[in-house]
């Protein structure tokens, strides 16, 4: 049983280019969140997908959008990026009903994003 | 707004003695609160959660965490520390999203 799965692993960008991370949700999940985690920090919540559609935004820009698919994978777009954006960018999935308030959530490894 | 804190940025602690990882939460209603581990470049892996009913929950790796109402407190405590077990600690509260702390590294020595 394939966990959550994230690609690239890393990736290095300059200011201003735009980036794609994407994330394939543990087998039987249906909802994938998205965390951004500077160096040294906590994750912080950027945004939740599911059926196809944003459900929960944390305190992100509109730099930052994704998608979600009827696969249920999804993926993080950052356009313009800054230096600050630098960080490692964690999904994390679970099933919406089953799941609630009370359900784990279960992260993938992380895209490690560079900008430089 | 809900949150947690963690105190404590570093603890340090001998191999084989007890460990304590300490969080506090501020939330309304009833806390969903959760204890995760982040090994280096690794992604966060569930260790364990309260919910409701008895005060100690046991999790993975022998890990346990005491749930103190009145303290507003969710302590993460093991017996006897494993070189092993060295890593960042998260806790972190539930509502409709999960909202960590800043993480507290463990660093076990031998």
């Amino acid at each position: 049983d394939a966990g959550v799965t994230q690609s690239p692993t890393h990736l290095i960008k300059t200011r201003g280019q735009q980036v794609t991370l994407r994330c394939s949700p543990k087998s039987g999940h249906d909802t994938v969140s998205w965390y951004q985690q500077a160096l040294g920090q906590g994750p912080q919540f950027i945004f939740q997908y599911y059926e196809e559609e944003e459900r929960q935004r944390g305190n992100f820009p509109d730099r930052f959008s994704g998608h979600q698919f009827p696969n249920y994978s999804s993926e993080l777009n950052v356009n313009a990026l800054l230096l600050g954006d630098s960080a490692l960018y964690l999904c994390a999935s679970s099933f919406r009903l089953a799941g609630g308030p009370t359900g784990e959530l279960f992260f993938g490894e992380g895209s490690r994003l560079t900008v430089l | 707004a809900q949150s947690v804190a963690q105190p404590e940025d570093q603890v340090n602690v001998a191999e084989g003695n007890p460990l304590t990882v300490k969080c506090t939460y501020s939330v309304s209603g009833n806390p969903y609160l959760f204890w995760y581990v982040q090994y280096p470049n690794r992604g966060l892996q569930f260790l364990l959660k309260y919910i409701t009913g008895d005060n100690l929950v046991k999790g993975s790796y022998g890990f346990e965490a005491e749930f103190n109402k009145s303290q507003t407190s969710f302590h993460l405590k093991k017996p006897s520390a494993l070189v092993s077990d060295s890593a960042l600690y998260f806790c972190a509260v539930k509502t409709d999203k999960l909202i960590f702390g800043t993480g507290t590294r463990l660093q076990v020595f031998p």
